[in-house]
């Protein structure tokens, strides 16, 4: 079976913190994903990733940056947290030969 | 602009049949997605098509017009676990595996 964690899934930090959200997937795909999801919203891309080092931004990279050093580890960053970011992060993965993304649990994060 | 329009709520009865339809306007297309989201969980994937038709899978199926940029996801047999939001998705070619989802339809099974 697939398996993407999350490093948390509650996380509360204060406006202006650096926030790191960290991704790992145990299956060598090749395509790891960031979204966030609001209700009412759906998922919205805030960046990809289809190899170590590579980026690329989605539809909503304002305010985030992200990491790739390694194949297995997608890490998204909130350089100064702000009350806006407040939402639910979800990490996906897939590889080329796939159709489906496979899903974290997700991280609901509260910046007050 | 990139957008997918799916119904906001849909309600039905158990053992009923229930569409969900999907209208997609995007710069590239690949294929047609729909993943189900239980309250508090991640979202799963359902189906895919790539081509027109109907694609089966049990229950559920997917149906893909390319032509009129519609999709619809059919749930057969409805069970109250079936409750969830539901999530049409557009692959886009044009930039590696970038996925577009819509906002998320959300199914009340009532018994």
């Amino acid at each position: 079976d697939v398996k993407v964690t999350q490093s948390s899934r509650y996380l509360v930090k204060r406006t202006g913190e650096k926030v790191f959200l960290e991704c790992v997937q145990d299956m060598d795909h090749e395509n790891m994903f960031w979204y966030r999801q609001d209700p009412g919203l759906g998922l919205r891309l805030i960046y990809f990733s289809y190899d170590v080092k590579m980026k690329e931004k989605g539809d909503i990279p304002e305010g985030y940056s992200v990491s790739r050093e390694k194949k297995e580890r997608f890490s998204l960053i909130l350089e100064s947290a702000s009350t806006n970011q407040t939402s639910m992060y979800l990490c996906a993965s897939t590889s080329d030969s796939l159709y489906e993304q496979y899903f974290g649990p997700g991280t609901r994060l509260t910046v007050t | 602009g990139q957008s997918l329009e799916q119904p906001s709520e849909v309600t039905a009865v158990e053992g009923a049949i229930v569409q969900i339809n999907c209208t997609y306007q995007t710069s590239g297309f690949y294929g047609l997605s729909w993943y189900q989201q239980h309250d508090g969980g991640a979202p799963t994937f359902l189906s895919y098509n790539a081509l027109d038709g109907l694609e089966e899978t049990g229950r559920f199926s997917s149906f893909l017009s390319r032509s009129d940029s519609y999709g619809y996801l059919l749930l057969q047999e409805l069970q109250m676990k079936d409750s969830a939001s539901y999530f049409c998705a557009v692959r886009d070619n044009t930039g590696g595996f970038k996925t577009i989802f819509g906002a998320g339809t959300r199914l009340f099974v009532k018994a």
